[in-house]
């Protein structure tokens, strides 16, 4: 079975640039979760996807981040304009929910790791 | 409202002793809890997961954690480390319908030969 896929593995902007991360999620699963990680916190959850929906963007900065997974299988996270403190590993994560019994274990992508100078 | 405190940032035990990686959590619902593991350069990878059955939890690598709801903690343990056990640990907090998921800040275990 293949992995969650995330591109690119690494990017370098200025700030004020915008940026785009792509991610596949595992064939199947219909929950996707775009995570944001920081030199040495764990992950902020950014948004939550079930099928082509949002369930959860409460901590999605709004004003320079969008996400979108229109066919309900791969996503796009973008940030525009970048600032210095969008440094981060961009992680994406995919679920299947087993009906009556919440397993909800994430399956993580290997990240993008963003640094903007 | 949801959160978890990891109690310690750095564990150091030598190989062949005892694990015990602290986590506490807060939560308005009936939480499942998860303890994730990240080696350098790698991907976030689950240990074990409880979500309202069992209170003792066995994972993989000889990890078990034991839900308490009275002391509110969900513990890591290992009776025996391992070199390969070296790693970042993170404990994980969501509401039992899969939203919501908080990480802890991360506790990183180091192993002495």
């Amino acid at each position: 079975e293949a992995g969650v896929a995330q591109s690119p593995r690494y990017k370098i902007i200025e700030k004020r640039q915008s940026v785009a991360f792509w991610c596949n999620p595992i064939s199947g699963h219909a929950t996707l979760y775009w995570y944001q990680q920081i030199l040495g916190q764990g992950p902020k959850l950014l948004i939550q996807f079930q099928n082509n929906g949002v369930v959860d963007d409460s901590q999605l900065p709004k004003d320079r981040f969008s996400a979108e997974r229109l066919k309900g299988v791969d996503s796009t996270l973008k940030i525009q304009p970048a600032k210095l403190e969008d440094s981060a590993v961009y992680l994406c994560a995919s679920t299947i929910a087993r009906g009556g019994t919440y397993s909800y274990e994430q399956y993580f992508g290997p990240g993008t790791r963003l640094t903007v100078t | 409202a949801q959160s978890v405190t990891q109690l310690d940032s750095h564990v150091s035990v030598s190989e062949g002793t005892p694990v015990l990686l602290r986590c506490n959590y807060s939560s308005s619902y009936s939480p499942s809890l998860f303890w994730y593991v990240q080696h350098p350069n790698k991907g976030l990878q689950l240990l074990l997961k409880y979500t309202s059955a069992a209170t003792l939890v066995k994972g993989i690598n000889g990890f078990e954690a034991e839900f308490k709801k009275s002391e509110t903690s969900f513990h890591l343990t290992k009776p025996s480390a391992h070199m390969s056990d070296a790693a970042e640990y993170f404990c994980v907090v969501s509401k039992n319908t899969g939203n919501q998921f908080y990480f802890g800040t991360g506790t990183s275990l180091t192993v002495i030969p």
